[in-house]
């Protein structure tokens, strides 16, 4: 069955530090790759996407790259604030005609100390 | 507009009692949701998600059950608590083609 891995966290940074999350996924056909973001006490939202492979997502400065030679879909970007601060889960959703159901990352938690 | 209404917002409740968590969706017809749980310091869980009125497919056995009474209304049920039910219930729909979610603003469930 499909899954995604995502780094372990909490990751910890310096407010204007270089973020990268990892996220790495198994899956059969061509699934939509999906960055999420979870802050304190609210619900998901979507943080970008990217459908196809070479596709670049982007999003408030957040960027990451569909690579499907090495299933990976990295979270990256370039200066991070403290109100970056949040949970990140990577996902992945249509990856066989018809599927209903999106398979999540367990994700991982950011912090960024002023 | 896309809008998801969760009620309530936060829930405290005896080991033993009945629940009934409700989610409504504006904006669409015949959109595919979802219910989710998250205990504390874990990731998402899939409930339970429905196709349809009155079609509900379940992921994993469990205390809870579900119900799609209406187009837009999905219900999330148990006849009897446990602290094990305890978690951040989050009720999402799938946006066409592309099956991503949107997500409601959650329901804080804590069982006693």
């Amino acid at each position: 069955g499909d899954s995604v891995t995502q780094m372990e966290g909490p990751v910890t940074l310096s407010e204007e530090a270089f973020l990268t999350i990892n996220c790495t996924y198994t899956a059969t056909g061509y699934p939509s790759l999906f960055w999420y973001v979870q802050y304190p006490g609210e619900g998901l939202q979507l943080l970008l996407k990217a459908t196809k492979a070479d596709d670049k997502g982007s999003n408030k400065g957040f960027e990451a790259t569909y690579r499907k030679e090495t299933t990976s879909f990295h979270l990256e970007k370039g200066s991070v604030q403290v109100s970056d601060s949040a949970v990140y889960f990577c996902a992945l959703s249509g990856s066989s005609g018809g599927s209903y159901i999106p398979t999540f990352g367990r994700g991982t938690s950011l912090i960024v100390h002023p | 507009s896309q809008t998801i209404h969760q009620w309530p917002a936060t829930l405290v409740q005896p080991v033993g009692s009945p629940l009934s968590l409700e989610c409504t969706v504006e904006g669409t017809s015949n959109p595919n949701l979802y219910w989710y749980r998250q205990a504390a310091g874990r990731g998402l869980q899939l409930l339970f998600y429905s196709v349809g009125i009155g079609q509900i497919s379940s992921e994993v056995p469990q205390n809870l059950s579900a119900s799609r009474p209406q187009d837009r209304q999905f219900i999330l049920s148990s006849k009897k608590l446990l602290l094990s039910d305890s978690g951040f219930y989050l009720c999402a729909r799938g946006l066409a083609v592309f099956n991503e979610q949107f997500f409601g603003p959650g329901t804080r469930l804590t069982v006693l």
